[in-house]
């Protein structure tokens, strides 16, 4: 069975960096695209960057564009968000999600990112 | 960007009676390789969200056949036949046709009369 397992969050000041992580089982993780996806709270699903199976090109949305970073490690079946300046807005659960094609199959169980001074 | 619109963003049901949601976006999500890729999420009260449909008409493994999703270009619609009290919750549309960024509709909450 396939799983999304995530760890990372916390409570943390503006302007400071964590990282997260999402362990894959259950498939091979190489063969497939990764995203993370945030939600604010009480809010809707806003996409965060996704990263290509090979790990070849990644994107972002324009909010964090130059301070978050996304990579993989297919070695250690690991995803990872690495998140500098944080700002306030930046609070939400995030999830990690696979890519099979042109959608996200399977999710992580969220993992959450307060900032707050 | 792509604006994914859904409505109602509030949808109060009787247990065993239809419910409707639909999903409009800005631009037609038809891909150049032909597929349309809209899919439906649900998520549960504390939960992550889970897909139920993708490329617009094609379930999931394990979701119930009372689940349907149908439409075209810029018009979709998500259809529950007869509600239960596990479909509680909020969900979502997605396009992953023109990306960056992939964008969800606002969600629309699912709650029993």
């Amino acid at each position: 069975q396939v799983h999304l397992v995530q760890s990372g969050g916390g409570v943390v000041q503006p302007g400071r960096s964590l990282r997260l992580s999402c362990v894959a089982s259950g498939y091979t993780f190489s063969i497939n695209g990764m995203h993370w996806v945030r939600q604010a709270p009480g809010k809707g699903l806003e996409w965060v960057a996704a990263i290509w199976h090979d790990g070849s090109k990644r994107y972002y949305t324009d909010s964090v564009k130059g301070r978050f970073t996304i990579s993989r490690d297919d070695s250690q079946n690991t995803l990872y968000l690495q998140m500098n300046g944080l700002r306030v807005e930046d609070t939400a659960v995030y999830y990690c999600a696979r890519d099979p094609q042109h959608s996200f199959d399977v999710w992580g169980q969220g993992t959450v990112v307060t900032v707050s001074s | 960007d792509v604006v994914m619109t859904q409505s109602p963003l509030s949808l109060p049901v009787t247990l065993g009676q239809p419910a409707s949601i639909s999903c409009r976006s800005s631009q037609s999500l038809v891909y150049s390789d032909g597929n349309t890729y809209l899919s439906w999420f649900q998520q549960r009260p504390g939960q992550s969200p889970r897909r139920l449909i993708y490329k617009v008409s094609n379930r999931d493994s394990g979701v119930p056949d009372r689940f349907s999703g149908s439409g075209s270009g810029t018009d979709f619609t998500l259809k529950i036949s007869r509600v239960e009290a596990e479909d509680v919750g909020v969900y979502f549309c997605m396009q992953a046709t023109h990306w960056p960024p992939y964008t969800f509709g606002q969600g629309t909450k699912l709650e029993i009369k």
